[in-house]
C-alpha cells in the first residue's frame, strides 16, 4: 500500500527565511504528487502537482517542489516566507492508475516568526 | 466559478444518530471525494463518486456511505454515530477526464460534533 511521511510536525521560520518541507512517498511506481495547504478551519488549497516531466515544478505563491525518484520524496521549498504563509502543509500521492484514492501525509504545521 | 459547496457548515448530534452532508461540485466536474480529518489522524479517504457511481472507497466501516446525484452533487451519509465521527469532513471534486488522478479542489469542509 502507498504511504506518505511527513517527518516534520511543526516547523518555525523566521519571515524573510528560506522553506523546505519535506516528504517522501513509497509506493511501487511514480505516483502523482501533490502539496496542498490549509489554513485555519479552511479547506485545501493545490499549491502544486507532479505528473511527469521536469522534476522541478513551479506553484502558486511562489512555492516550488522538486520531485527526486532516487529518494522517492517531493520536496516543498520557498525562498522568503512570508508572514501568511503560516498554515498546515499536506503532501499527498495518488497512484497512477484509476483508483481516485489520494494518501496524505500527517502534514506540517508551519509557523513564522516576525 | 464558484467553488466546492458544502453544507452544512457544523452540525451536532449525539451518538448512534444519523448525520448527513451535503457537497456542490464544481459546475462541469464529475467526481466528488469525501475526506475525513479527525484529529491526530490526518486526512484519510473516504469515498469517490464518479458520474453517479461509487469508484472507491477508503477503509471506513459500511454505516459510512453516500451517493452522487444527476446534477452530479453528493451525500455523505454516517448512521450509528460514535464519538470517534467527530471531525472536518472534506469533500473535493474533480473534472473526472482522467479516471482519479486529476487534480481535486476541496470545499471548506462540515465540522461534525458527536456529543
Amino acid at each position: 500500500a502507498q504511504s506518505v511521511t511527513q517527518p516534520d510536525i511543526h516547523i518555525t521560520v523566521s519571515e524573510g527565511a528560506s522553506l523546505e518541507l519535506r516528504c517522501n512517498y513509497s509506493y511501487g511506481a511514480t505516483p502523482y504528487l501533490f502539496w496542498y495547504v490549509q489554513s485555519p478551519g479552511q479547506g485545501l488549497q493545490l499549491l502544486l502537482k507532479y505528473f511527469s516531466g521536469d522534476t522541478l515544478v513551479q506553484g502558486i505563491k511562489g512555492f516550488e517542489a522538486e520531485f527526486k525518484r532516487s529518494q522517492s520524496s517531493f520536496n516543498l521549498r520557498k525562498p522568503s516566507v512570508h508572514w501568511s504563509d503560516a498554515a498546515e502543509y499536506f503532501c499527498a500521492v495518488v497512484p497512477n492508475t484509476n483508483a481516485g484514492k489520494s494518501t496524505f501525509g500527517d502534514g506540517t504545521t508551519l509557523t513564522v516568526k516576525p | 466559478e464558484a467553488g466546492v459547496t458544502q453544507s452544512p457548515t457544523h452540525l451536532i448530534k449525539t451518538r448512534g444518530q444519523q448525520a448527513t452532508l451535503r457537497c456542490s461540485p464544481i459546475s462541469g466536474h464529475t467526481s466528488v471525494y469525501w475526506y475525513q480529518q479527525a484529529l491526530g489522524l490526518g486526512l484519510q479517504f473516504l469515498l469517490w463518486y464518479d458520474e453517479g457511481e461509487e469508484r472507491n472507497r477508503g477503509n471506513f466501516p459500511p454505516r459510512f456511505s453516500g451517493r452522487q446525484f444527476p446534477n452530479y452533487s453528493s451525500e455523505l451519509n454516517v448512521n450509528a454515530l460514535e464519538l470517534e465521527d467527530s471531525a472536518l469532513y472534506l469533500c473535493a471534486s474533480s473534472p473526472g477526464r482522467t479516471g482519479g488522478t486529476d487534480t481535486q479542489y476541496f470545499g471548506p469542509g462540515t465540522r461534525l460534533t458527536v456529543l
